[in-house]
């Protein structure tokens, strides 16, 4: 079992829908990044949380520590989000990243 | 936001040959920094972690000889791809950690693809 586990593993929605995505770990971690990759493969790192919630433009990232569960959410979503989303936790004590194996996003116009 | 580049974007080689890809943190100094590896449709795998001015951790089943990592300073680090075979042809990203105060965190570079001939 992945000690990051994203759902879902693939996720196709009409443009301006609400699109969730969700990570759960079974690790206590100091951190918890959400990665964005475009087809081209480049990473953009969208949101680094340790606790609560985070908000920038239409994306919206929250965490709950206790039950080790973080949300990423696309208000009015749009074709250019189309892309892989990936979570990654820092274990305590641990400067490397444990990845998830990313959610694919297909925005359809 | 912090910044890190890496050079090339991509690049063609023949086998046999080295390539050295450079990874920069451009407004902040990076104390360390990950190099990661990615098959087509695979997550990121972590090569190595390099700390500025010392030998860098190789994770287990990488080879050190073949892929020679340096980090001269605080800004830059290097992989070299020694006697690239078509195997190792995959997208190379590089990670930085650093920045101040609340931005201090993990920052990613936009990779670098490698086509081993």
């Amino acid at each position: 079992k992945n000690e990051v586990e994203q759902s879902p593993q693939n996720l196709t929605a009409q443009e301006g829908e609400f699109i969730t995505i969700n990570c759960s770990y079974s690790v206590g971690i100091s951190a918890l990044h959400w990665l964005q990759q475009h087809p081209g493969g480049g990473i953009v790192s969208l949101f680094m949380l340790s606790s609560g919630k985070k908000k920038h433009g239409r994306l919206i990232a929250t965490i709950n520590i206790q039950e080790k569960h973080s949300s990423l959410h696309i208000t009015a979503s749009h074709p250019r989000d189309s892309a892989v989303y990936i979570c990654a936790v820092r274990p305590f004590g641990n400067e490397k990243l444990t990845f998830g194996t990313g959610t694919r996003l297909t925005i359809i116009p | 936001g912090a910044v890190v580049s890496q050079h090339p974007s991509w690049v063609i080689c023949k086998s046999g040959t080295s390539v050295k890809i450079e990874c920069r943190s451009l407004d902040f100094q990076a104390t360390t920094m990950f190099w990661y590896r990615q098959f087509p449709k695979q997550s990121l795998m972590l090569m190595a972690t390099s700390n500025e001015g010392s030998k860098a951790t190789y994770e287990q089943g990488v080879e050190k000889d073949k892929f020679l990592i340096n980090h001269a300073s605080l800004t830059l680090s290097t992989l070299t791809v020694t006697s690239a075979h078509p195997e190792d042809s995959s997208f190379y990203i590089c990670s930085a950690i650093g920045g101040a105060g609340e931005h201090y965190e993990q920052y990613f570079g936009p990779g670098t693809r490698l086509t081993v001939t």
